[in-house]
């Protein structure tokens, strides 16, 4: 079956750092690939979304590629901010037979300190 | 900006006891779905549901489970006998369409203590 493996944290920056919080995926056939971001007492917001191999996808200073090649959607930004602090969920899509399903990984928590 | 709204935010429940968790998906979504999280694992699918009846369920969504769209609006999940093991995040999300590469727009969930 399909699964999501990222990172354990939590990750504990100082402002202005670079961030990296690795993804790797197991998949059937060929995922759409997420990330997800969770704050404090928030439910989960699509963070970027890529949907073949070699795209990109970025918001908001973040970053992730699709590498097929090597099964992973690694999560960057080049200096984070306090208000970055959040868990972070790596998710890949599996059509089932009608409609979607997200299977996700275990959630990487981020804290960042000023 | 249209949102998912999920109540209550908080359950608490005897065990063997049914309760319903209730969603307003965002209004023009027609695909809606129910994930959970146990305390420190993985967010996990339940179910998924369109045009009124359930299009996939996971093993963990049994008999003890149902979803339902009551009205226009709600779209609801009942667990008919709590066990201890139910106590979880519970997330509602929809989506406009199912095509794989679609947003799901989450709810901020609802927590299930089950004692």
């Amino acid at each position: 079956g399909n699964s999501v493996t990222q990172m354990e944290g939590p990750v504990t920056l100082s402002e202005e750092a670079f961030l990296t919080i690795n993804c790797t995926y197991t998949a059937t056939g060929y995922p759409s690939l997420f990330w997800y971001v969770q704050y404090p007492g928030e439910g989960l917001q699509l963070l970027l979304k890529a949907t073949k191999a070699d795209d990109k996808g970025s918001n908001k200073g973040f970053e992730a590629t699709y590498r097929k090649e090597t099964t992973s959607f690694h999560l960057e930004k080049g200096s984070v901010q306090v208000s970055d602090s959040a868990v972070y969920f790596c998710a890949l899509s599996d059509l089932g037979n009608a409609g979607n399903m997200l299977t996700f990984g275990g959630g990487t928590r981020l804290m960042v300190k000023p | 900006e249209p949102e998912v709204t999920q109540t209550p935010s908080h359950q608490v429940t005897q065990m063997g006891q049914e309760v319903i968790l209730r969603c307003v998906p965002i209004s023009n979504h027609l695909y809606f779905y129910w994930y959970r999280q146990i305390l420190g694992q993985k967010v996990e699918f339940l179910v998924s549901f369109y045009n009124n009846e359930i299009s996939e369920k996971s093993e963990i969504f049994d008999d003890q489970f149902s979803v339902e769209r009551p009205d226009g609006s709600n779209f609801t999940l009942k667990i008919r006998s709590t066990k201890l093991e139910d106590s979880a995040m519970y997330f509602c999300a929809s989506s406009l369409s199912g095509r794989a590469l679609d947003e799901q727009f989450f709810g901020p969930g609802t927590r299930l203590t089950v004692l």
